[in-house]
This record gives C-alpha cells, structure tokens and sequence, in this order.
C-alpha cells in the first residue's frame, strides 16, 4: 500500500501569514488521485481538494494544492482564524486508500 | 442537503459484536459507493471498508478483513457495518463516508461518526 507522510507534524503561524503543507507519497500516486480534508476538534473531516490542485464545492480559493508523483502541497494563502484545524492528505488512486498521519495547524 | 447519520456504536468487550448504521439522505443512495472510516482516539484516519452502489465490488481493510463486513439496503437509504470478534484496536469513532461521482474512493460527505469502545 502507498504510505503518505504528511510535514511538518505541527505549524505554528499567525493569521494572516501562508501556510505550506507537505505530502510525500511511497510511490507514485496514479493520476494524481490526491485529496486534502480538514478537520477542526469534535467535526467530522471536510473536503478541500480533490484530484491534487481541484477546490471542492465551497471551499475559499485561499486554498489551493499542487504536485505530482510523489509529492504534494496544500497552500493556505492568507491564514484566517477558521483556518487552523488539523490537514489530512489521502491518496485515492491505488487500493487501499490511505492517509497521511495529519498536520496540526495551530495558532502561534 | 446531504445527511449521513451513524448508529450503533457503544461499549462492547473484546470477542463480542457490534453492528453499525448509517442513514443517508440528500442524495440518490443507489448511485454512490459508500464507506466505513475510522479514527481512533487522538490519531488519523483509517479507511476501514468500502460497498460500491450495487453491492457489487467490496474491499476491506487488512486489519479487519475476515472480522468486518460490510452491506447495504439501497431500498432503505442504509449502510452497514457488522463488526465481529472485536479487538481493543478496534476502539475508534467511525464515519460513514459517501463517495464522490466518478470517484468511488474519494469522500465528499461525512457523517458526525459513531463511537465504538471495546474494553473489558
């Protein structure tokens, strides 16, 4: 299976400022089936971005992702307070779907 | 508006069953994959099992492959999850997650969870 590692573990910034989230994949990732969710403490995840760099329904365009391969980026342009929650990469291409262990996104 | 209501979760101990549900609404059931995914307390997401629309393609998890099976009742809006000799690894909050179009192992809707607990 494709094991995805998410970095760094924490990010500390403050409102206003960008945030640069990785992904790196064990292999390739077909297609670029990469998604990103967010998930803020007691919330079911949320999707953000599907197929590496597609916004979903609803999801500002201070967010955005990119890459290929094996690896991947979640950019946050300008860091709203609504903004800091935990980030979960998730690889969909290949069988079994797997996930990275998570960013944390805290306020500094 | 898309709605994915679990159930059945609880306090159960190690060997013993459980059966979980969830309950769709929003959306035309029978046109989507659904799935389980779980997060144990503090940690990630773990893709558990997935159903496509008809039933037709089924896959599991390694670690509850064998233990864990998956169903559902398109005539009822409902996806399952019957859950046998359970583990205390086991011990997480499950979502049920639907699956995008076009995309069956991308998740666009999630339920709030059910929260499973096994322990003596």
């Amino acid at each position: 299976e494709i094991v995805l590692t998410q970095s760094p573990g924490t990010l500390s910034l403050s409102p206003g400022e960008r945030a640069t989230l990785s992904c790196r994949a064990s292999q390739s990732v077909s297609s670029s089936y990469l998604a990103w969710y967010q998930q803020k403490p007691g919330q079911a995840p949320r999707l953000l971005i599907y197929g590496a760099s597609s916004r979903a329904t609803g999801i500002p365009d201070r967010f955005s992702g990119s890459g290929s391969g094996t690896d991947f980026t979640l950019t946050i342009s300008r860091l709203e307070p609504e903004d800091f929650a935990v980030y979960y990469c998730q690889q969909y291409g290949s069988s079994p779907s797997t996930f990275g262990q998570g960013t944390k996104l805290e306020i500094k | 508006e898309v709605q994915l209501v679990e159930s059945g979760g609880g306090l159960v101990q190690p060997g013993r069953s459980l059966r979980l549900s969830c309950a769709a609404s929003g959306f035309t059931f029978d046109d989507y994959a659904m799935h389980w995914v779980r997060q144990a307390p503090g940690k990630g997401l773990e893709w558990v099992s997935g159903i496509s629309w008809n039933s037709g393609s089924i896959g599991y998890a390694d670690s509850v492959k064998g233990r864990f099976t998956i169903s559902r009742d398109n005539a009822k809006n409902s996806l399952y999850l019957q859950m046998n000799s359970l583990r205390a690894e086991d011990t997480a909050l499950y979502y049920c997650a639907k699956a995008a179009a076009g995309q069956v192992n991308l998740f666009d809707y999630w339920g709030q969870g059910t929260l499973v607990t096994v322990s003596s």
